[in-house]
């Protein structure tokens, strides 16, 4: 089975450039995850979403970033106007769901950002 | 709110020898608890979990872990280390009542270098 795809890998930008990052959760799992990584803060969680609809979105660091999730299966994390510091890792999880889910999230491979 | 520490950024054993990670959590319920691997350039993925039952749990490549509820801790384990266990673990805990099952908050990562 296909597991949580993520696209572009790698994605080098100038600031002040739109990004877009993308995320096909797992078939069947209705929580979806963005988490971003970087050495200072580690793993930190952006944003999740439960049956599309978005959750928490207080990790969200400001209002340059934004995520949707129009169906099941596709997700993206916008980054406008992006900035040097936010050079990271993006990783999107998805679980298949909060009823009787024990928290195991299935990660994507990341998106690795470098703004310059 | 939750929390988790991971005491040590970096471990380093011989080959054979005994790995021991550690992770203290704080949280205002009983948590899920996880430990995660992270091996270069790639997603984490689930080691094992602790949820209810028996504290001691096992996972894959012959870890295990420890929720020992007076400590608030949940240290990794293995007992004898092998070059393929070079990689980055995450403990993570997740409190059902503030964040839901799959909210989950991670430590900072811990570093594993085996060497020969």
């Amino acid at each position: 089975d296909a597991g949580v795809i993520q696209s572009p890998r790698h994605e080098v930008t100038e600031m002040g450039q739109e990004v877009t990052l993308r995320c096909k959760p797992i078939s069947g799992h209705n929580s979806l995850f963005w988490y971003r990584q970087t050495m200072m803060r580690g793993l930190e969680l952006l944003i999740y979403f439960n049956n599309n609809v978005p959750i928490d979105d207080s990790g969200m660091p400001e209002d340059r970033f934004s995520a949707k999730m129009p169906n099941a299966s596709f997700s993206t994390l916008k980054i406008q106007p992006s900035e040097p510091r936010d050079s990271a890792v993006y990783f999107c999880a998805s679980s298949p769901g909060t009823g009787g889910s024990t928290g195991e999230l299935f990660f994507g491979e990341g998106s690795r950002l470098t703004v310059l | 709110a939750q929390s988790v520490t991971q005491l040590g950024s970096h471990v380093s054993v011989s080959e054979g020898a005994l790995v021991l990670l550690r992770c203290n959590y704080s949280s205002s319920v009983p948590p899920y608890l996880f430990w995660y691997v992270q091996y270069p350039n790639q997603g984490l993925q689930l080691l094992l979990k602790y949820t209810t039952g028996a504290t001691l749990v096992k996972g894959i490549n012959g870890f295990e872990a420890e929720f020992k509820k007076s400590e608030t801790s949940f240290h990794l384990t293995k007992p004898s280390a092998h070059m393929s266990d070079a990689a980055e673990y995450f403990c993570a805990v997740s409190d059902p009542l503030s964040g839901g099952y799959n909210k989950l908050i991670f430590g900072a990562g811990t570093r594993l270098a085996v060497h020969p």
